[in-house]
């Protein structure tokens, strides 16, 4: 089991380039996130998907766009980048809530620098 | 989910026991602790839960006081590779979002 991975790991966009960040995971999870986390912060959700087809906004979406096509893939999309989106990207995966145990995995982040 | 409060750094000595405080007086009844660390910028780790019970796995022991409204996660003997931000978080039973705030930095020294 490969868990959750993310494409690319680095990347460096000028202000007003667009990009798209891939985030796989094989573990038949329904739920799956997407978080950003900056230098000496702890990690803030973006979007989240409870299941294939379905988004809904986290606490900072503004500036991203998200889809799930397919259960296994999340994608995460910035239209036109920004300085204030340089930070580290996280995705995570999870089976949906229920009673006791439940645990989100997360991929390795991408490093995103917009100058 | 309650808010929790964490001192932002601690120091322990290797193969001594590191206890990690954490303060959620506004917990509710169906909320559960979680914790979780990150290593070196890696992506976050579950490590344990508890409800209102102290549990135990093979990374550490979470003990809950009794009126619920703090814990301290155990790691009984620290090594180097502990060295991480602590994450402690409340989630709703039915909640399927986790709130970061912003850990304690552990420190393990020789």
């Amino acid at each position: 089991n490969a868990g959750v991975t993310q494409t690319p790991k680095f990347r460096v966009l000028k202000t007003g380039q667009s990009m798209t960040l891939l985030c796989a995971q094989d573990m038949n999870h329904e739920y799956m996130y997407w978080y950003r986390q900056d230098p000496g912060m702890g990690l803030r959700l973006i979007h989240y998907s409870v299941g294939e087809g379905t988004t809904a906004k986290g606490e900072v979406p503004d500036g991203y766009n998200v889809s799930r096509l397919k259960k296994q893939n999340f994608l995460l999309g910035l239209e036109s980048a920004a300085p204030s989106q340089t930070s580290v990207y996280f995705c995570a995966s999870s089976y949906p809530p229920g009673l006791g145990f439940y645990e989100q995995y997360f991929g390795p982040g991408t490093r995103l620098t917009v100058t | 989910d309650a808010k929790t409060t964490q001192p932002p750094s601690m120091d322990c000595a290797e193969g001594r026991a590191a206890n990690l405080p954490c303060n959620h007086s506004t917990i509710s009844g169906n909320e559960y602790v979680y914790w979780y660390r990150q290593i070196h910028s890696q992506g976050p780790q579950y490590i344990i839960h508890g409800l209102k019970n102290n549990e135990t796995n093979e990374m550490a022991s979470l003990i809950i006081t009794e009126d619920r409204k703090s814990s301290t996660l155990i790691l009984p003997h620290a090594t180097l590779r502990d060295t991480a931000v602590y994450y402690c978080i409340v989630r709703d039973l039915s909640g399927s979002k986790l709130t970061f705030g912003t850990g304690t930095r552990l420190q393990v020294t020789l």
